[in-house]
């Protein structure tokens, strides 16, 4: 299986601020990644995928990078809204993996 | 609009049985693969088993293989988990997840989650 390791598992930052989250697979796994946001009591919503494309409706502040074993979510100018649960996910190949979470916590 | 509707979850025993459903509105159900994505209380997502369209393809994760079925009634557009053996660890929130069969897609909607707890 392909391990999915996120971070940081926490980070905490004002609004405003420029956020990077990290995730690397155990394996190449191209540009099969995805990244979800997740609020407290809510299910996942999907806002990145193939690695660097967004969703339609996913505010422009939200990019993805990244190919083969290391892949990053930014968030350029942080909201209000964006506090939130991050989880990146490969789907380049059954099971399907995610990292463990990054929390973004209000500073 | 697309809509995902989980229901089934319950306290149940260990060793216990139990069968979540979902039922969907707003697409062709018989077009898409249907996951079950489980999230134990405060931690990390988990995928547990994928069906195709057709419904001739199935895959679980390991830790449910052998005590899980996953089926779908594409005449009700209605995905289903039959969960048996039940243990602790499988104490969770289950999401139903849709995802286009074919080739590599993310998975782009999610039910709201239904409770599932085991206790004795």
């Amino acid at each position: 299986d392909i391990q999915m390791t996120q971070s940081p598992s926490t980070l905490s930052a004002s609004v405003g601020d420029r956020v990077t989250i990290t995730c690397r697979a155990s394996q190449n796994i191209n540009k099969w990644l995805a990244w979800y946001q997740q609020k407290p009591g809510k299910d996942p919503k999907l806002l990145i995928y193939e690695a660097s494309s967004s969703r339609s409706g996913v505010p422009s502040r939200f990019s993805g990078s990244g190919s083969g074993t290391e892949f990053t979510l930014t968030i350029s100018s942080l909201q209000p809204a964006d506090y939130a649960t991050y989880h990146c996910q490969q789907y380049g190949s059954y099971p399907y993996t995610f990292g463990q979470g990054t929390k973004l916590e209000i500073k | 609009e697309v809509q995902l509707v989980e229901s089934g979850g319950a306290l149940v025993q260990p060793g216990g049985s139990l069968r979540l459903s979902c039922t969907t509105y707003g697409f062709t159900f018989s077009s898409y693969g249907m996951n079950w994505v489980r999230q134990a209380p405060g931690k990390g997502l988990e995928w547990v088993s994928v069906i195709s369209g057709s419904g001739d393809v199935i895959y679980y994760a390991d830790s449910v293989k052998g005590r899980f079925t996953i089926s779908r009634e594409n005449s009700k557009s209605t995905l289903f988990l039959q969960m048996n053996s039940l243990r602790d660890e499988d104490t969770a929130t289950y999401f139903c997840v849709r995802k286009e069969w074919v080739g590599n897609a993310p998975f782009d909607y999610w039910g709201q989650g239904t409770l599932v707890t085991v206790s004795s």
